[in-house]
């Protein structure tokens, strides 16, 4: 079935650094491809997405993009914050099922001052 | 801005005692979802709902868990007979329905700890 693998986490990095963080995809066709973040004490929120090859999605300065080529959807920010330390999952939807979403395994990461 | 609400935040229970995990999605949404996430491990999908009834179900969701929508606002997840291994963060999610790309919006979650 249709999967999800990301980077091993946890990912620690010091303010204003750049942040990427990896999503491999296995899927039949060509779903839309997600990231949701978890902020402390919060639920998951959907931070971007991507609807079909070479989309890009953008939001609060991270950007991911769909490619089919390496089946790839990596998460990057130029220049992280403290505020964006949280959990960040990959997901992909499950075929052309509603809400039914395969997640990766979430990547802690945290930012210092 | 609507959000989906859970409660309890965390509940502890026994093994072997029944559990009710509470929902209020929002209000437009006609779609709803339970995930759950047992730690260190995926979220995974267990179950949704559409038009009062189960639309689709996980392997995970057999016969000790069940889903309702008892009123028009609330949407809960019940667990029979809770075991050590149903220990996890049960997430609520809702929305409209317009296809499988669509965003879902998530709970806070309830953290259910079986001793």
């Amino acid at each position: 079935g249709d999967s999800v693998t990301q980077m091993e986490g946890p990912v620690t990095l010091s303010e204003e650094a750049f942040l990427t963080i990896n999503c491999t995809y296995t899927a039949t066709g060509y779903p839309s491809l997600f990231w949701y973040v978890q902020y402390p004490g919060e639920g998951l929120q959907l931070l971007l997405k991507a609807t079909k090859a070479d989309d890009k999605g953008s939001n609060k300065g991270f950007e991911a993009t769909y490619r089919k080529e390496t089946t790839s959807f990596h998460l990057e920010k130029g220049s992280v914050q403290v505020s964006d330390s949280a959990v960040y999952f990959c997901a992909l939807p499950q075929g052309t099922s509603y809400g039914k979403l395969t997640f990766g395994q979430g990547t802690i990461l945290t930012v210092h001052p | 801005e609507p959000e989906v609400t859970q409660t309890p935040s965390h509940q502890v229970t026994q093994m072997g005692q029944e559990v009710i995990l509470r929902c209020v999605p929002i209000s437009n949404h006609l779609y709803f979802y339970w995930y759950r996430q047992i730690l260190g491990q995926k979220v995974e999908f267990l179950v949704s709902f559409y038009n009062n009834e189960i639309s689709e179900k996980s392997e995970i969701f057999d016969d000790q868990f069940s889903v309702e929508r008892p009123d028009g606002s609330n949407f809960t997840l019940k667990i029979r007979s809770t075991k050590l291994e149903d220990s996890a963060m049960y997430f609520c999610a809702s929305n409209l329905g317009t296809g499988a790309g669509e965003e879902l919006f998530f709970g806070e979650g309830s953290r259910l700890t079986v001793l």
